[in-house]
């Protein structure tokens, strides 16, 4: 079955460091991949979307990769402030781009 | 403003009382789902909907009904709620297409309690 696997234990980083999330899947072949921000008691917030001809993408301090070969995304936040904060949530998506599923998620936390 | 609303935001109910949990949004979006979310299991998915008339299952339908009768609805039904089911519930909605992905944009959350 699809398994989707993020980095199960909370990653805590300084403030101004890179933080780098990662996110890997097997008995699957995603053309899209999302990344998704959320806060405690709060709906998911959409960050970036990568297809799987796209081998990374930038947007300001967020940057993703997407490795089709060995079935992961990367994904990173340059010069990490406190504010960066939450839970993040990857979702590969098949071609069809239909039924979903999401990354248990990675708590980040980025301290002063 | 564009937004996914859901009503009630807290409902705590009996074993076995039918409930409806709406879900409304308006920026004209073909595509809405629902997902439960509970600790140590993430997010999963209930049902979607790619269009009007149109609803599939995704991976935990088991106990739960929807329909989208209206473009901007898709409520979901819960026939004979048990505890098992209480959890946070998220409706979503975006403007993917079958042959193309596009964001979610999700409510604000239903947290919902069956004794």
């Amino acid at each position: 079955s699809q398994k989707i696997e993020q980095n199960s234990e909370a990653l805590n980083i300084q403030e101004g460091k890179t933080a780098t999330l990662t996110c890997n899947y097997t008995n699957y072949s995603p053309a899209y991949l999302q990344w998704y921000r959320q806060d405690p008691g709060r709906g998911p917030v959409f960050l970036l979307l990568i297809r799987e001809n796209e081998k990374e993408k930038r947007k300001e301090r967020l940057k993703v990769t997407f490795d089709t070969t060995l079935k992961q995304s990367l994904f990173h936040i340059t010069a990490s402030q406190p504010a960066d904060s939450a839970t993040y949530l990857c979702a590969p998506l098949g071609s069809s781009a239909s039924k979903i599923i999401f990354g248990s998620g990675t708590r980040l936390s980025i301290r002063p | 403003e564009a937004q996914v609303t859901q009503n009630p935001r807290y409902l705590i109910t009996v074993t076995g009382k039918k409930l409806t949990v709406t879900c409304s949004q308006n920026m004209n979006h073909e595509y809405m789902s629902w997902y439960r979310q509970d600790p140590g299991l993430g997010l999963r998915q209930i049902y979607y909907s790619m269009n009007v008339e149109v609803t599939d299952k995704g991976d935990v339908p088991e106990g739960y009904k929807v329909s989208r009768k209206e473009k901007r609805n898709f409520p979901l039904i819960l026939e004979s709620p048990s505890p098992n089911q209480t959890s946070l519930y998220f409706c979503a909605s975006s403007m993917t297409t079958g042959t193309q992905a596009r964001e979610q944009y999700f409510g604000p959350g239903t947290r919902l309690t069956v004794t």
